[in-house]
C-alpha cells in the first residue's frame, strides 16, 4: 500500500538549533516528493520538491532535504531555526503522472523556544 | 484575484442539512482536489477531477458530491452534514505533466462545523 508517514508528531527545537523532520514513504514506483507548510490558519505552501537528479534539494526560507532511496526517506533539513517557521509540515508522494494525486503525511508540527 | 479561493472561510451548519463549500481557480489547471484535514490524519483526498466533467473518489467520498462543469469551478456538496464532517476543507489545483513537478496549489481553506 503507498503511504507516508511522519514518526514525529510534535517537535520543540531551541531558536537558531539545527532541525530535522523525517519522512519515509511506501510507494511501489519512483515517486515525486514534496513538503509542504502550513501556518496556522493558512492554507498549504510547497518548501521543496524532489523528482529527479542530486538528491539533495533546495527549497525556501533556507530548508533543504535529502531523497534516500534505500531508505525510502525524503528527511527535511534547516541548519538553524527561526521563531517564524513555527508551523506544520507535511510531507507528501505523488505519481510521476496522475497529475500530481499527492498521498500526505500526518503532519509534524514544530515549535520554537525562544 | 489571481489564484485559488474557497467560499466560504467559514461555516457553521446543523445536523441533516446540505451545505457546499465552493472553490474556484484562476490558472487553467486541469486538475483540481478536495481534502479535509482532522487532527492526527493529515490531509486525506476526498474527491479530484482530471478536467471538467471528469471526477473521481478519493479515500474518504462517503457523504460527499462534487460536480465540475467549468474547468475554474470546484464545488463540494456534502449532502447531510454529519458532527464527524466537522473538519478543515482545503481545495486544491495542479497541471499534469511538467506542471506535476511544482506540486498542488492549496486554497486557504474551509472551517466547517456541524453541530
Amino acid at each position: 500500500a503507498q503511504s507516508v508517514t511522519q514518526p514525529d508528531i510534535h517537535i520543540t527545537v531551541s531558536e537558531g538549533a539545527s532541525l530535522e523532520l523525517r519522512c519515509n514513504y511506501s510507494y511501489g514506483a519512483t515517486p515525486y516528493l514534496f513538503w509542504y507548510v502550513q501556518s496556522p490558519g493558512q492554507g498549504l505552501q510547497l518548501l521543496l520538491k524532489y523528482f529527479s537528479g542530486d538528491t539533495l534539494v533546495q527549497g525556501i526560507k533556507g530548508f533543504e532535504a535529502e531523497f534516500k532511496r534505500s531508505q525510502s526517506s525524503f528527511n527535511l533539513r534547516k541548519p538553524s531555526v527561526h521563531w517564524s517557521d513555527a508551523a506544520e509540515y507535511f510531507c507528501a508522494v505523488g505519481p510521476s503522472n496522475q497529475g500530481g494525486k499527492l498521498i500526505f503525511g500526518q503532519g509534524t508540527e514544530l515549535s520554537v523556544k525562544p | 484575484d489571481a489564484g485559488i479561493t474557497q467560499s466560504p472561510r467559514y461555516k457553521i451548519t446543523e445536523t441533516g442539512r446540505q451545505v457546499t463549500l465552493m472553490c474556484h481557480q484562476t490558472w487553467s489547471h486541469s486538475y483540481m482536489f478536495w481534502y479535509r484535514q482532522d487532527l492526527g490524519h493529515g490531509l486525506r483526498l476526498i474527491y479530484y477531477s482530471a478536467a471538467a466533467d471528469i471526477t473521481d473518489k478519493g479515500e474518504v467520498p462517503d457523504g460527499y458530491v462534487v460536480s465540475r462543469s467549468k474547468t475554474e469551478n470546484f464545488p463540494l456538496t456534502l449532502e447531510s452534514a454529519t458532527r464527524s464532517q466537522t473538519s478543515v476543507y482545503f481545495c486544491a489545483s495542479s497541471e499534469p505533466g511538467a506542471g506535476t513537478r511544482v506540486g498542488q496549489f492549496f486554497g486557504p481553506g474551509t472551517r466547517l462545523t456541524v453541530l
